[in-house]
């Protein structure tokens, strides 16, 4: 099974700043990449398909890119809905993997 | 466009079996698949398996293979998830979410609101 590495896992940052972070495949997934955001107590919510096309009604202020293997969410000017916890996952090929998360909290 | 509606906690004693229901509303049922991941307690995200909604055609993960039976019924446009053999270990929030009819997968674009199971003596 494909595995999937996120970093980093806990992120310290402030409302307003601008916000990267990181998974990794282990093999590729060409762009069968999705990013979710999870709040505490919440259901996960789509962010991004595709490895860069947004969900329906996500704001332009969350981006995704993908360099080879290594795939990238973006939030430029953190908001206090941000805070959360955010996973990607692959859908390429059976099972999908997600990563194990990166914390986003409050500096 | 599209709702997923999982029914409510379930407290279960090692060994027994629990079985989750998601109803779909406001899409075609037929149309896509219906993924079931779960969450232990302060953990990430596990794919427990897929069925499509179209022909109950399933594809499980390895390591509940033995113990999970996913089922659907289109005349209620309800996807089941069946986990025997319950441990402490499967003590987790259960989600299902709507994926490809067909396969591998989709991204997961809707999400139930997931159904507590604990496994406890």
């Amino acid at each position: 099974e494909i595995v999937m590495t996120q970093s980093p896992p806990t992120l310290s940052v402030s409302p307003g700043e601008r916000v990267t972070l990181s998974c990794r495949a282990s093999q590729s997934v060409g762009s069968n990449l999705a990013w979710y955001q999870q709040k505490l107590g919440q259901a996960p919510r789509l962010l991004i398909y595709g490895a860069s096309t947004r969900a329906t009604g996500i704001p332009a202020r969350f981006s995704g890119s993908r360099s080879g293997t290594e795939f990238t969410l973006t939030i430029t000017s953190l908001q206090s809905e941000d805070f959360a916890v955010y996973y990607c996952q692959q859908y390429n090929n059976w099972p999908g993997t997600f990563g194990q998360g990166t914390k986003v909290e409050i500096k | 466009q599209g709702q997923l509606v999982q029914s409510g906690p379930e407290v279960k004693k090692p060994g027994a079996s629990v079985k989750v229901s998601c109803k779909a509303s406001d899409y075609t049922f037929t149309t896509y698949g219906i993924s079931w991941v779960r969450q232990a307690p302060g953990q990430g995200l596990e794919w427990m398996g897929w069925i499509s909604g179209f022909n109950g055609n399933t594809n499980y993960a390895q390591k509940v293979q033995v113990r999970v039976t996913m089922t659907t019924d289109t005349s209620t446009n309800t996807a089941y998830m069946e986990l025997r053999s319950l441990r402490s270990d499967d003590t987790a929030v259960y989600y299902c979410a709507r994926d490809s009819v067909t396969g591998p997968h989709n991204a997961f674009d809707i999400w139930g609101q997931g159904t507590m199971v604990t496994v406890s003596s």
